[in-house]
């Protein structure tokens, strides 16, 4: 079975430029999440999607951060524009649907930004 | 509120134990263990979903206990393998995923 694919593995930018990540999750997963891991530090939840519907984006920042799933599978993460502290390893997880809380979630192997 | 992990670090001989432990303090519904070895995905061990269960595989193994709002990750007899930074994730009321800041456990030959 194929795991989370994440693309770029990774990127450099300039403050102030535009990025984009992309994310596939595995096949069958309808809940889809976008995690935030700064350098050591845990994985800090973005957003998380139930099909094409957002769950909870309680934490992203919104006046920056961007993300949407298209027809449920695929789902971009964009940020414009970036500032220094958005240097960071961005994470895609996907589950199936369940209580949430008992969902295990499968991580993909991330996308690390680095904004000089 | 993110859960508290300690230690943050520790360092084993081969064949060696560990205990990391988890605390949090709201209310959990779950917890789960991640193990990531650097530069790669978290990876899942496991899920505990009730107060007083206990499981494990192979020689890593973890308890919960729902009252004290508490997890214990056990490693015992540490292979080199076991090495990289293990995170608790809690889900409680705010109904989303919180993870500890992790222990970097090191295992040496």
């Amino acid at each position: 079975e194929a795991g989370v694919a994440q693309s770029p593995r990774y990127k450099i930018i300039e403050k102030r430029q535009s990025v984009a990540f992309w994310c596939n999750p595995i096949s069958g997963h309808a809940t889809l999440y976008w995690y935030q891991q700064i350098l050591g530090q845990g994985p800090k939840l973005l957003i998380q999607f139930q099909n094409n519907g957002v769950v909870d984006d309680s934490q992203l920042p919104k006046d920056r951060f961007s993300a949407e799933r298209l027809k449920g599978v695929d789902s971009t993460l964009k940020i414009q524009p970036a500032k220094l502290e958005d240097s960071a390893v961005y994470l895609c997880a996907s589950s199936t649907p369940g209580t949430g809380w008992t969902d295990t979630q499968y991580f993909g192997p991330g996308t690390r930004l680095t904004v000089l | 509120q993110q859960p508290v992990q300690s230690p943050q670090a520790v360092i084993l001989r081969e064949g060696e134990d560990a205990v990391i432990n988890c605390s949090s303090s709201k209310a959990l519904y779950s917890v789960h263990w991640y193990r990531q070895k650097h530069g790669e995905a978290p990876v899942f061990l496991m899920i505990l979903l009730k107060g007083g269960e206990q499981k494990g595989h192979d020689k890593i193994s973890a308890s919960f206990n729902e009252k004290k709002q508490q997890s214990s990750l056990y490693l015992t007899a540490s292979q080199l393998s076991y090495s990289g930074t293990y995170f608790c994730g809690t889900w409680g009321n705010n109904n989303d995923m919180r993870f500890g800041a992790g222990t970097r456990l090191t295992v040496k030959p």
